[in-house]
């Protein structure tokens, strides 16, 4: 079975820096994504690790521990457009399309 | 500009009718998928297809339908079957010669039940 398990909610202020967690446990392991979904609108791609490590991409860093089922997205210098939901997704057989997504965090940043 | 088309945006039904979501890309995507969303979850797999003519389904396929006749096109039926439709649908396609595979999504059909 596929189990993936992110907070529902967070807030932070503006400029800070905030780590959203996500833990799972699934019957296979291939990679895992993270995807950024504002309110209506449609997920868009923001990582993908394979291996173990911190993988840095300007504001944002994803994490990855597959002997402890565990990865974290780290998102510096906080704007009010990174206000969204954050999709964490298992991709257990090497097909992104049938990754397992978690139910999301709501991150909410504060002026 | 290389994207997924999905019409319509919103759409509005009564109990009993069924209804299609289009779904069109120009990104030369082999794989196409569909997921519902549901508020406060994440997406769900409904149908997805890898390669024209052939269609598998997802985890949530009952009282869905769909076909896959064009590279491009991947429309998906919310039959009377579906016993609560209302919901976010998202059409995605992706590239297995990509770096990640990563899925490229559409602007999503919010579909209503009267």
């Amino acid at each position: 079975g596929q189990n993936i398990d992110q907070p529902t909610e967070m807030t932070a202020t503006e400029g800070a820096i905030v780590q959203i967690n996500c833990t799972y446990q699934t019957s296979g392991f291939n990679g895992l994504f993270w995807y950024q979904q504002h309110a209506g609108e449609a997920p868009t791609f923001l990582s993908y690790n394979v291996l173990d490590g911190l993988e840095e991409k300007g504001r944002f860093s994803s994490f990855l521990s597959r002997s402890k089922g565990y990865s974290y997205l780290l998102l510096k210098e906080l704007q009010m457009k990174d206000s969204a939901s954050y999709l964490c997704a298992v991709d257990p057989f090497g097909n992104a399309g049938k990754s397992t997504f978690g139910d999301g965090t709501t991150l909410t940043v504060k002026p | 500009d290389g994207g997924i088309t999905q019409s319509p945006k919103y759409l509005f039904r009564k109990e009993g009718q069924n209804v299609t979501l289009s779904c069109e890309q120009n990104l030369n995507h082999d794989a196409m998928y569909w997921y519902r969303q549901d508020p406060g979850q994440g997406l769900r797999l409904i149908y997805y297809s890898q390669i024209v003519n052939d269609f598998q389904k997802g985890d949530i396929a009952e009282g869905y339908s769909v076909s896959r006749e064009k590279k491009e096109s991947f429309p998906l039926t919310v039959t009377s079957a579906q016993k609560n439709p209302t919901a976010f649908y998202l059409c995605a396609s992706n590239s297995d010669r990509g770096n990640t595979g990563e899925l490229f999504f559409g602007e999503g059909s919010r579909l209503t039940v009267l």
